[in-house]
C-alpha cells in the first residue's frame, strides 16, 4: 500500500511566481491535512479538507494561499505571488476517517518550497 | 486551545543509554497525545500515540511513553539507545489539527 504521495519533492520559485504543490493521500483516505515546517521550528497546522470540501482553514494566511481537495486526483496547495518568508517544508497528511477512532494522521515527505 | 513544549532542543545520549525526551501539553479536552520522529529530508512517521485506556503506551522501535494527567505530561523514553535513534522528534496534541512542539533533537554518539 503506497503511503502519501507529495510531489514535487523540491521546488523553486522566484519572487511573484505562483507554487502548486500536490499530495495524493494513502489509497482509503478521505482526509487531508496540509501542514507547513520552517527552519528549525515545528509543524504549523494550515488547513483540513475532506472531498470537495475545506473543514478547517484557520491555520491559512489570509491572502495569497489556497487549498483544495477535489472529487478527482490529489489535494491542491496554492501558493500565489511567493515571497521569500514562503520559504519552508511543506508537509501533507491523511486519515482515514476523523469521527471517532484516533485520527491517526500519515505524513508524506513533505515538499520543499525555496523561494529566490 | 491546544500546546504543546518539549523541553531541550537537543539532547544527546550514548549508545545503550537511556533515551528521555520530555513533553508536557495543555488541553482543556481530554487529549489525544503523539510522538513522531522525523528524519533529515524525511516526512514524519508515527512512533506512538495516546487516545483512552492505558496510560503507558508502547510504540514502535523499543519506545514507550506515558500519559500522566495530573502531570500534564507524555514523555518519551526507550531503556537504550541506538545510532538509528538520532533524529529530531516531535510531540503533538490534537484530533483533527494537530499541534506540534518545537522538537527535540537526539544525538547519539558512540
Amino acid at each position: 500500500n503506497a503511503g502519501v504521495m507529495q510531489n514535487p519533492r523540491h521546488l523553486v520559485r522566484r519572487r511573484g511566481q505562483e507554487a502548486r504543490l500536490r499530495c495524493s493521500p494513502m489509497k482509503g483516505h478521505s482526509h487531508v491535512y496540509w501542514y507547513r515546517q520552517l527552519p528549525e521550528e515545528g509543524l504549523k497546522f494550515m488547513v483540513y479538507l475532506q472531498k470537495e470540501n475545506i473543514i478547517d482553514e484557520s491555520g491559512m494566511p489570509k491572502e495569497r494561499f489556497s487549498a483544495e481537495f477535489p472529487k478527482e486526483g490529489p489535494s491542491i496547495l496554492r501558493i500565489q505571488q511567493v515571497v521569500r518568508g514562503d520559504s519552508a517544508a511543506y508537509f501533507c497528511a491523511s486519515s482515514p476517517t476523523a469521527q471517532g477512532g484516533s485520527n491517526e494522521q500519515y505524513f508524506g515527505p513533505g515538499t520543499r518550497l525555496t523561494v529566490t | 486551545a491546544q500546546s504543546v513544549t518539549q523541553l531541550g532542543s537537543h539532547v544527546s545520549v550514548s549508545e545503550g543509554a537511556l533515551v528521555l525526551l520530555r513533553c508536557n501539553y495543555s488541553s482543556s479536552v481530554p487529549p489525544y497525545l503523539f510522538w513522531y520522529v522525523q528524519y533529515p529530508n524525511q516526512g514524519l512517521q508515527l512512533l506512538l500515540k495516546y487516545t483512552t485506556g492505558a496510560t503507558l503506551v508502547k510504540g514502535i522501535n523499543g519506545f514507550e511513553a506515558e500519559f500522566k494527567k495530573s502531570e500534564t505530561s507524555f514523555h518519551l523514553t526507550k531503556p537504550s539507545a541506538h545510532m538509528s535513534d538520532a533524529a529530531e522528534y516531535f510531540c503533538a496534541v490534537g484530533f483533527q489539527k494537530l499541534v506540534f512542539g518545537t522538537g527535540t533533537r537526539l544525538l547519539v554518539s558512540p
